[in-house]
């Protein structure tokens, strides 16, 4: 199975600030099946970003992804209070699905 | 707009069968292109994908639990379920319902709902 690796496990910045995230893949993601998903304490995930690079419907312009073959990034350009939560990525193109250890996003 | 409820036990004994059901609503589960399937946080920690079930009837589970595991469609009642077998502690969770696309993206998803296997 596609091991996932994400880095740092917790990001502290302060609101307005810029979010970097990695996703390192253990194999290539098959035709760059690679989503991400927010989870905001209590709730469930909420898709982002999938297809490495599509932003799902609603969700506003400050969430960017990146990245292909094994290397991903996920971006957010200037960090709103609803954005401090813990962030997930996730494979789907190979069987088993599978998801990284998540990175938190705290107020710094 | 679709959407998906988990319900069913919150309290297992160890060694007996987990049942939940996932009510969906706004739409059908009988459309074809879908899955339906299942995703797991234990407390504390990240999301383990357990399986899924396609229109057709096709399903694939994770190895990791794929002996213990069954996920099933009543087109009728227009819900799905999850048995999970000979249940133990490392199976405490909030289990998430999910609707998976064509590619298996997880788009939709229920509120979740906490099991704990405790004698």
């Amino acid at each position: 199975e596609i091991v996932l690796t994400q880095s740092p496990g917790t990001l502290s910045l302060s609101p307005g600030e810029r979010a970097t995230l990695s996703c390192r893949a253990s194999q290539t993601v098959t035709s760059n099946y690679l989503a991400w998903y927010r989870q905001k304490p209590g709730q469930a995930p909420s898709l982002l970003i999938y297809g490495a690079s599509s932003r799902a419907t609603g969700i506003p312009a400050r969430f960017g992804g990146s990245g292909s073959g094994t290397d991903f990034t996920l971006t957010i350009s200037r960090l709103e209070p609803e954005d401090f939560a813990v962030y997930y990525c996730q494979q789907y193109g190979d069987s088993p699905l599978t998801f990284g250890g998540g990175t938190r996003v705290e107020i710094k | 707009q679709l959407q998906l409820q988990e319900s069913g036990s919150g309290l297992v004994r160890p060694s007996q069968t987990l049942s939940l059901t996932c009510a969906v609503s706004g739409g059908s589960i009988n459309v074809g292109g879908y899955s339906w399937g299942w995703v797991r946080q234990p407390p504390g920690k990240a999301l383990e994908w357990i399986g899924y079930i396609y229109h057709s009837g096709y399903s694939y589970y994770n190895p990791s639990v794929k002996s213990r595991v069954s996920i099933s469609v009543d087109r009728f009642k227009n819900q799905f379920a999850l048995d999970l077998t000979s249940v133990t502690a490392a199976d405490t969770a909030v289990y998430y319902c999910a609707r998976g696309t064509s590619q298996s993206l997880l788009d939709i998803w229920g509120q979740g709902t906490l099991v704990i296997v405790s004698s």
